[in-house]
């Protein structure tokens, strides 16, 4: 079975400052990594996913994580932050031969002005 | 293309209703899932389908039921409703083929409170 840790559960930040959101897993398999985010009151949104090739994946609005299979992290990082980027994000792992997605617990992120 | 649709949006039942949240997707998706999301435990699997006919258990699938009889629709049903099952619930669907569109994409959810 896979696992995931979100080392933080809160990480207040000011505005233009960087932030880094951690994510550890287990799993005796290859698998797929996910971030999902979570705006106030919405449902989750795909931000980035790691299925295989280059080990850093980039998303459109400026997020970047980087797969790294011998400490099993999967860290998203962003070098700016906005009042908007505000919201809960969630570290996922999926097995490669399978459709089951497991959760980390999330990290709320709150920008500050 | 409305994706993956839930409704209610908000739904308040008495301990012992029972109901059934619905979810919908019009991607033609073979996989759905219901997830159950509670505070500083992520996202929860309770029950998932990989096509019409074919259901299975997820982490949580205690007091909940599901049943999936055509390829868009995949409702949850709750037969007594507790407590511990106020939460926010969230439907997913993805396709089963190939490795690149493993992108699993969620509803709006239904926030249940039951008291």
């Amino acid at each position: 079975a896979q696992s995931v840790t979100q080392l933080d559960s809160q990480v207040p930040v000011f505005e233009e400052a960087p932030v880094e959101l951690r994510c550890n897993y287990s799993s005796s398999v290859s698998v797929y990594l996910f971030w999902y985010v979570q705006y106030p009151n919405q449902g989750l949104q795909l931000l980035l996913k790691y299925l295989s090739g280059s080990t850093l994946v980039e998303s459109i609005n400026g997020f970047e994580a980087e797969f790294n299979k011998s400490q099993t992290s999967f860290h998203l990082r962003k070098p700016s932050v906005h009042i908007s980027d505000t919201a809960e994000y969630f570290c996922a792992v999926q097995k490669a031969a399978g459709n089951k997605l497991t959760f980390g617990g999330g990290t709320r992120v709150l920008v500050k002005p | 293309n409305a994706g993956v649709t839930q409704t209610p949006k908000f739904q308040v039942l008495k301990t012992g209703q029972s109901m059934t949240l619905q979810c919908a997707q019009d991607m033609n998706h073979e996989y759905m899932s219901w997830y159950r999301q509670d505070p500083g435990m992520g996202l929860r699997l309770i029950h998932y389908s990989v096509g019409a006919g074919i259901t299975d258990q997820g982490e949580v699938p205690n007091g909940y039921n599901v049943s999936r009889s055509t390829t868009e629709d995949f409702p949850l049903r709750l037969l007594s409703a507790a407590p511990s099952q106020t939460s926010v619930y969230f439907c997913a669907s993805k396709t089963l083929a190939g490795a690149y569109t493993d992108t699993q994409y969620f509803g709006p959810g239904t926030r249940l409170t039951v008291l």
